[in-house]
């Protein structure tokens, strides 16, 4: 079956550090990979997605590509703002089927930025 | 834009009641899905459905049930509430097809004492 793999949190950082939050899968067939983002007292909602293979997902700064080979769509961000603490949810789902668009997710990684 | 809504921001009830959460989306979107959320575990899926009256069973369905009797509801059900299941609450849509983005509502933080 699908899972989703997270790096382990909580992740601390001083504000315009360099950001790294690794997820790896396991998938049968194409998924689509996702990262959602979680702000305090709300849902979640999509950060960046890709596809396929070598596709880089971006949005506010940050960036995800999708490698096939390793199995990884690790979410970076070249400086962080305080504005970016949050928790991020690493997410799959197949197309197609009786997949319903079922997303499976990750374990969360809560991210704490400093001024 | 897609609005999902749920009932609740914030319920407390009590051990061997019977709760109900509601979740409405303006959106027209067929799927919807149904997960709690707990520290260190993620997101997982209780119940889903992809279309009126349709429902499955998602990874955890033991002690809920569901009811989507119109497109744009979709109500979870905890028949006799415990104290496991005090929980964040989290209702989502999604179009039919591929998979696709999710939209999710704002949670539903539930306690049962």
């Amino acid at each position: 079956g699908n899972s989703v793999t997270q790096m382990e949190g909580p992740v601390t950082l001083s504000e315009e550090a360099f950001l790294t939050i690794n997820c790896t899968y396991t998938a049968t067939g194409y998924p689509s990979l996702f990262w959602y983002v979680q702000y305090p007292g709300e849902g979640l909602q999509l950060l960046l997605k890709a596809t396929k293979a070598d596709d880089k997902g971006s949005n506010k700064g940050f960036e995800a590509t999708y490698r096939k080979e390793t199995t990884s769509f690790h979410l970076e961000k070249g400086s962080v703002q305080v504005s970016d603490s949050a928790v991020y949810f690493c997410a799959l789902g197949n197309a197609g089927g009786t997949s319903y668009g079922k997303l499976t997710f990750g374990q969360g990684t809560i991210l704490t930025v400093h001024p | 834009d897609v609005k999902v809504t749920q009932s609740s921001r914030y319920l407390v009830k009590r051990t061997g009641e019977k709760v109900f959460l509601e979740c409405v989306q303006d959106m027209d979107h067929e799927n919807m899905f149904w997960y709690r959320q707990d520290p260190g575990l993620g997101l997982r899926l209780i119940y889903f459905s992809y279309d009126v009256k349709m429902k499955e069973k998602g990874d955890i369905p033991e002690g809920y049930s569901v009811s989507r009797e119109k497109k744009e509801r979709f109500s979870l059900i905890l028949e006799s509430a415990s104290t496991n299941q005090t929980s964040m609450y989290l209702c989502a849509t999604s179009r039919a097809g591929a998979a696709d983005t999710q939209y999710f509502g704002p949670g539903t933080r539930l306690t049962v004492l």
